[in-house]
C-alpha cells in the first residue's frame, strides 16, 4: 500500500515566478492537507481539501491556492513567488472522520 | 502566534539516557496532541499521541505525561539509542472534521554512543 507521495522531489525557481506541486493520497484517504515548513521550523498549516473543496484554510496570502481532484490528489499552486517561500512542502492525508494525519516526503522549494 | 510552545529546540544525549521534550499549549479546544519524528529529507511520522483524559500513555520506550491543568505536556523517550536521533515535534489539533494540526517549532535530538 503506497503511502503519500509527492512531486516533484526538489525544485529551483526564480522570484515572480509560478510554481505546481502535486500529492497524492494514502489510498483510501479522502483528506488532503498542505504545509510549509521552513527550515528549523515546525511545519505550518496552509489548507486542507475534502470533496474538492477547500476546507480550512491558514494564514497564507492568496498567493497560495490549491486544487483536490475526483481521485484525491491535490495540488498546491504558489504564483508571485517570493524568497521567502522557499521552503519543504508538505502534503498530508487522512480521513475527514478523523484519525492519524499521514505526511509525504515533501517538495523542496528553493527561490531565488 | 504561537499556540504551541516547545523547548529545548536542542537536545544531546548518551545512549541510555531518557531525553525530555516539553511542550505547553494555549487553546483549550485542543483535545488531541500527536508527538512527529522526522528523519533528514523524510515528513513526519506519527509516534505516539495521547487525549486530554489521559494523564500519561506508553508506547515502547517512548512515554508521553499530559498534565491537562497547566495546558503541559511532555514526551520521555526511555533507553535512548543513537537511531532515536531526529527532530521530534509536539503538535495539536482537535479531532475528527477538518483536521488542523498545530506543530511547535521543534527538538533536534541527538544520541551519542
Amino acid at each position: 500500500d503506497a503511502g503519500v507521495t509527492q512531486s516533484p522531489t526538489h525544485l529551483i525557481k526564480t522570484r515572480g515566478q509560478q510554481v505546481t506541486l502535486r500529492c497524492s493520497p494514502k489510498s483510501g484517504h479522502d483528506t488532503v492537507s498542505w504545509y510549509q515548513q521552513a527550515l528549523g521550523q515546525g511545519p505550518q498549516f496552509i489548507f486542507q481539501y475534502y470533496e474538492e473543496e477547500e476546507r480550512q484554510r491558514g494564514n497564507f496570502p492568496d498567493r497560495f491556492s490549491g486544487h483536490q481532484f475526483p481521485n484525491y490528489s491535490s495540488e498546491l499552486n504558489v504564483n508571485a513567488l517570493l524568497l521567502g517561500d522557499s521552503a519543504l512542502y508538505l502534503c498530508a492525508s487522512s480521513f475527514v472522520t478523523g484519525g492519524e494525519q499521514y505526511f509525504g516526503p515533501g517538495t523542496r522549494l528553493t527561490v531565488t | 502566534q504561537q499556540q504551541v510552545k516547545q523547548s529545548p529546540q536542542s537536545l544531546i544525549v548518551q545512549k541510555g539516557g531518557i531525553p525530555i521534550i516539553n511542550c505547553a499549549y494555549e487553546n483549550t479546544a485542543f483535545d488531541y496532541f500527536p508527538w512527529y519524528q522526522q528523519f533528514p529529507g523524510k515528513g513526519p511520522a506519527l509516534l505516539i499521541a495521547i487525549r486530554p483524559d489521559v494523564s500519561e500513555k506508553k508506547e515502547g520506550r517512548f512515554t508521553i505525561s499530559f498534565n491537562k491543568s497547566a495546558k503541559q505536556f511532555s514526551l520521555h523517550i526511555m533507553d535512548s539509542q543513537p537511531g532515536d536521533s531526529a527532530t521530534y515535534f509536539c503538535a495539536a489539533s482537535k479531532v475528527g472534521g477538518y483536521q488542523k494540526v498545530t506543530f511547535g517549532i521543534g527538538t533536534k535530538l541527538q544520541v551519542i554512543p
